[in-house]
């Protein structure tokens, strides 16, 4: 069975800090992978997504970057944090190839930006 | 553009009595799916039950099931039975098409229900 993980958990970075948070999928090859963000109380809002090793696409403007480095690992990434960055962010994936429907879920990752 | 309403920022619903949420959708793609997720306090999206624009019957799984009404365009999400593990934010959420053949999820802003025992 496929399984998505995603690390650590949870962050706390001062303004100004850079950022690295990691996700990886288990059990399954060439998935569709999504970076999502949640403001408290709100929808997720996606950030980024991938079909493809080296492929990302950017949904949002933004102070953030995203990079797929590896089939089943994706990575968002910042260099210097604004208090604006706070928030639960969300990695999915789908399965590949064509008009994929549902989307799985990781455990997400609470950062806060002092 | 599409869009997704849920008009119930909160509910609240006696234990084993059933409760509808209500989520309403607009788009012009003749072709899309539905989506209802619930997420706990713990943060993570559990994926509920799925119904595609061109399924002929209702969506259940389990205790879920999906009040599909195309001309509407609305897909209330049913929970029989309820349980106090049920209270939770639930969203409704939508499939949009990408154009390099990923697809991404439009999300309602939520409801939160909440089980009386």
């Amino acid at each position: 069975s496929q399984t998505i993980h995603q690390w650590p958990a949870t962050l706390v970075q001062p303004v100004g800090s850079p950022l690295s948070l990691e996700c990886t999928v288990e059990g399954t090859s060439n998935p569709n992978l999504y970076w999502y963000r949640q403001a408290a109380g709100r929808g997720l809002q996606l950030l980024f997504y991938s079909v493809g090793i080296g492929q990302i696409s950017s949904e949002v403007p933004q102070n953030l970057s995203a990079s797929r480095p590896q089939d089943r690992q994706f990575i968002l990434s910042s260099k210097k944090l604004l208090l604006s960055d706070s928030g639960f962010y969300l990695c999915a994936w789908s399965p590949g190839g064509g008009r994929a429907d549902t989307q799985y879920f990781g455990p997400g990752t609470r950062l806060t930006v002092l | 553009a599409q869009k997704i309403t849920q008009t119930q920022p909160g509910m609240f619903v006696q234990e084993k009595e059933a409760v509808t949420l209500d989520c309403t959708y607009d788009t012009s793609d003749p072709s899309y799916g539905l989506f209802w997720y619930k997420q706990p306090s713990s943060g993570e999206m559990i994926f509920l039950i799925y119904q595609g624009s061109y399924d002929q019957q209702n969506a259940t799984e389990g205790r879920y099931s999906l009040n599909f009404q195309k001309a509407r365009k609305s897909a209330n999400l049913v929970i029989s039975a309820s349980q106090l593990g049920d209270s939770a934010m639930y969203f409704c959420a939508m499939r949009e098409t990408l154009n390099n053949a990923g697809n991404m999820l439009t999300f309602g802003g939520g409801t939160r229900l909440m089980v009386k025992p």
